[in-house]
């Protein structure tokens, strides 16, 4: 069983429709967790983390956290073409340097 | 502001050949990780420098080493290449490991071994 594992997609929906990834990790000893975005042909761009249970929100993103169920989850709203891209899931440890990477969702969205 | 950069951006290598690759942190940071990113895969840790020494380790073999120099840049070398370590090679900077630390990822380095 991978450490942290992803839906592997793709994933597609319609402009304007909200995306959900979901993300479950294996480590109860995970302290940070992390969203990054990865177009075709790119690096990863961070565009999430959330340390706490509960949500947070940064503009279209949420970012959902239970510890207990180990679960992660993005929330995309008014998805947009420009959205389409791998949706990688990252968790730390505690004082552990390392990310442990999903091998990420595809995300289409269609105008 | 600088960001992460990495070079080369590409590299074709044959088997058994080493290879070096070179990554300058964003402005400001101290902590330099380098990942293996295979096809349709999501990054792989090899390992992180801080303070010039290699602080975590994941799980790769001896031909993978690396260097940070006091400026913060580091390297990372492969020696006796293998057809399967053909990859894209991400370096990424952070603040000092604390173990919540944003990763900003260089472009890469996108590695052939024939």
């Amino acid at each position: 069983q991978k450490e942290v594992e992803q839906n592997s997609g793709p994933l597609s929906v319609p402009e304007g429709a909200i995306a959900s990834l979901n993300c479950t990790y294996s480590d109860r000893g995970s302290q940070s967790f992390f969203w990054y975005r990865q177009y075709s042909g790119k690096s990863p761009e961070l565009i999430m983390f959330i340390y706490s249970n509960g949500d947070k929100e940064d503009g279209r993103f949420t970012a959902q956290l239970n510890k207990a169920s180990q679960y992660v989850s993005l929330l995309i709203r008014d998805s947009q073409p420009s959205d389409s891209a791998t949706y990688l899931c990252a968790v730390n440890e505690v004082n552990a340097g390392k990310s442990t990477f999903g091998d990420g969702t595809t995300l289409t969205v269609k105008p | 502001d600088a960001g992460v950069t990495q070079s080369p951006t590409h590299l074709i290598k044959t088997r058994g050949q080493q290879v070096t690759l070179r990554c300058s942190p964003k402005s400001g940071h101290d902590t330099v990780s380098w990942y293996q990113q295979a096809l349709g895969q999501g990054p792989q840790f090899i390992f992180q420098y801080y303070e010039e020494e290699e602080r975590q380790r994941g799980n790769f073999p001896d031909r993978f080493s690396g260097h940070q120099f006091p400026n913060y840049s580091s390297e990372l070398n492969v020696n006796a290449l293998l057809l399967g370590d053909s990859a894209l090679y991400l370096c990424a900077s952070s603040l000092e490991p604390r173990g919540d630390e944003k990763l900003f990822f260089g472009s890469g380095t996108q590695l052939s071994v024939l």
